[in-house]
């Protein structure tokens, strides 16, 4: 199993509150990533870091921002949450060298609701 | 049109049937062909990676990748009713861009 976590795993919160998701993982992966999950729909990816200071927004454009000041850290931030915020969003990580462990892990998940 | 195609389902079938899950794909720079499963309120977890075309079999799943159609399947068999998840492909070039499909929604009745 992924050693990879997430909080809250369920937030409601009113329109215009600023919230943080916070992503860690303890498997020393360089790399790691957002992703919004919406019933029916592949996963967006919407930012990704290769390391620490390093940040990119991803295909799916976002109002959301991230930071990576330590490499086990990667907490997603909403500065005014809106109910088009509302959906799932996964963490990802992936480590370096071959085989399956080189691919993605993802942690459960935090399930957003806007009112 | 989206890079890669899987049917949403839902699917439905009895214990022990043997389960076909499908994506197309169109972008010819893929290399790596994942599956992951996602239990309902679970992030996916990663079932199968296998790398270029062929087969690769893992106790009751075999998942299969022919390039040269641009389809990759997962077969389950003897499934169970703990199989019941939504599967998701997933697959990348070298430049590790992943893709995802949208999943399919399996369930497995006792």
């Amino acid at each position: 199993e992924a050693d990879i976590y997430q909080t809250p795993r369920y937030l409601v919160i009113g329109t215009g509150k600023k919230i943080t998701l916070e992503c860690s993982q303890t498997m020393g992966h360089d790399k790691m990533y957002w992703y919004q999950q919406d019933p029916g729909m592949e996963l967006h990816l919407i930012h990704y870091s290769y390391g620490v200071n390093s940040t990119e927004k991803g295909d799916l454009s976002s109002e959301s921002t991230v930071s990576r000041i330590r490499t086990e850290h990667f907490p997603l931030t909403l500065e005014s949450a809106r109910p088009s915020h509302t959906s799932q969003y996964l963490c990802a990580s992936r480590g370096g060298g071959g085989y399956s462990y080189n691919e993605q892990f993802f942690g459960p998940g935090t399930r957003l609701t806007v009112l | 049109q989206k890079e890669v195609e899987q049917d949403p389902g839902p699917l439905s079938v009895p214990e022990g049937a043997i389960v076909s899950l499908n994506c197309t794909y169109s972008n010819s720079a893929f290399q790596y062909f994942m599956w992951y499963r996602q239990y309902s309120r679970k992030g996916p977890e990663l079932l199968m990676y296998t790398y270029s075309s062929g087969n690769k079999e893992d106790g009751r799943f075999t998942a299969q990748v022919d390039k040269s159609s641009k389809y990759i399947s997962l077969f389950i068999r003897d499934s169970q009713p703990s199989d019941s998840a939504t599967y998701l492909c997933a697959m990348r070039g070298r430049n590790n861009d992943m893709r995802f499909g949208a999943g399919t929604r399996l369930t497995v009745k006792p």
